[in-house]
């Protein structure tokens, strides 16, 4: 069965304290690697798509990559308004088509 | 800007008290799906319409129905809410079905069930 296991579940930062946020999935074939931010009381909002193993991408503080098991959200001196839910999810090959199978989330704090 | 909009944005209603939520999008995209979310869990699709083709998920309750009646606009209808229905419901497009396409979400609607 897919699975998709975000850890940790919640992680307290200072400002300026980088850190990494981890997505491991179990899939058959991994179609396609979506990482989303999900503020309080609010919908996803969609930060990067990861297709192959070795795959980076960067978006001011966030970078994101990949490997064949798992997927890494580093957060570079992060700031308090990057304080949320980041979300992973996966479209695995198999489907007939592109259904997501979220994680249920690391919540990030980052204080002053 | 084009977008997801979800109304209302919060609703109350009583137990056993039918609820319709709306979403509507302006990005002209082919698939709207709708979510249930949970406090601190994964977001659960509930079905989503590929144009007009409505497709359910195996374990989506019976209480749960939804209508597409054109590109725009989708709503979900709770017939019979129960006190465990109460949740963030989260409406999302995407271009097409298949392949990579993104998905965009809305900002969702929180419902109460008193």
């Amino acid at each position: 069965e897919d699975q998709v296991t975000q850890s940790p579940e919640a992680l307290r930062l200072q400002e300026g304290e980088s850190s990494s946020l981890n997505c491991s999935y179990t899939v058959s074939g991994l179609r396609g690697l979506f990482w989303y931010r999900q503020d309080p009381g609010k919908g996803p909002e969609f930060l990067f798509t990861l297709y192959s193993a070795g795959e980076e991408k960067e978006k001011e503080r966030l970078k994101a990559t990949l490997t064949k098991k798992e997927s890494f959200l580093h957060i570079t001196a992060p700031k308090p308004e990057d304080s949320a839910t980041y979300l992973c999810a996966v479209q695995a090959v198999p489907d007939s088509w592109g259904k997501l199978q979220f994680g249920a989330g690391t919540q990030v704090v980052v204080t002053p | 800007d084009a977008m997801v909009i979800q109304n209302p944005r919060y609703q109350v209603t009583q137990f056993g008290k039918p609820v319709t939520l709306s979403c509507s999008q302006t990005l002209n995209h082919n698939v709207m799906y709708w979510y249930q979310q949970k406090s601190s869990q994964a977001p659960k699709l509930l079905f989503h319409y590929y144009d007009k083709d409505f497709n359910n998920e195996a374990d989506t309750p019976d209480n749960f129905q939804s209508r597409r009646p054109n590109t725009s606009f989708c709503f979900l209808d709770i017939r019979s809410p129960g006190l465990g229905d109460a949740a963030m419901y989260l409406c999302a497009t995407s271009v097409s079905r298949g392949g990579t396409d993104t998905q965009y979400f809305g900002p969702g609607t929180r419902l109460t069930v008193l």
